[in-house]
């Protein structure tokens, strides 16, 4: 049960997109299409915005984007805005009933 | 309006056990499964454990196996964490999140969290 390799930092400024990488291994991200991405604003509990790769719950942004090729999943986030600065999770069944995060990146909108 | 509560957290010295609570309300408790979720000061999320929505999977971290205990009890639309042998390292807000019918991701609601701090 490694973590997921997340960038600790990405910036971007306002109207700009940006794509935040998550590496697993072939346990994990490459098998399964069970990658989800949370935000977390400081002091607050994290809030699901893409799942399944892909999927966005109702209620999130068009904006947000999620993607998989290989054991890398990718959240992408177009036109970004102030309220985007926080970190995002990345997050993959790991098979067995298991899952594992990733470290998480700050992302910082300038 | 879906609701998860925790409650039980504290300061305990290590070696010591602690039992934190998750109540759940505004949605059908026993369709679902349902995690721990943990995340240390100023650090990142760590998956705990999680329970499958008849208690029939359950799946632990490696850092917790052997000295957790997850459960539920869906007549009290509730959750359970049993913590034993607790470490220094096990200090953390502890979230309770509701996944899908089995133990996977994706967690779409979340709570407030309830702290455990171990120390002597």
């Amino acid at each position: 049960q490694s973590a997921l390799t997340q960038p600790a930092s990405v910036s971007g400024s306002p109207g700009q997109s940006i794509t935040i990488s998550c590496t697993g291994t072939s346990s994990d991200v490459g098998s399964y299409n069970l990658v989800s991405w949370y935000q977390q604003h400081p002091g607050k509990a994290p809030k699901l915005m893409i799942y399944e790769v892909s999927k966005r719950p109702s209620g999130v942004s068009n904006r947000f984007s999620g993607s998989k090729s290989g054991n890398t999943a990718s959240l992408t986030i177009s036109g970004l805005q102030a309220e985007d600065e926080a970190d995002y999770y990345c997050c993959s069944y790991a098979g067995s009933s298991s899952v594992v995060f990733g470290g998480g990146t700050k992302l910082t909108v300038l | 309006e879906v609701q998860l509560v925790e409650s039980g957290g504290g300061l305990v010295q290590p070696g010591r056990s602690l039992r934190l609570s998750c109540a759940a309300s505004g949605f059908t408790f026993d369709d679902y499964a349902m995690h721990w979720v943990r995340q240390a000061p100023g650090k990142g999320l760590e998956w705990v454990s999680g329970i499958s929505w008849n208690s029939g999977s359950i799946g632990y971290a490696d850092s917790v196996k052997g000295r957790f205990t997850i459960s539920r009890d869906n007549a009290k639309n509730s959750l359970y964490l049993q913590m034993n042998s607790l470490r220094a390292e096990d200090t953390a807000l502890y979230y309770c999140a509701k996944g899908p019918y089995r133990v996977a991701p994706p967690f779409d609601y979340w709570g407030q969290g309830t702290l455990v701090t171990v120390s002597s």
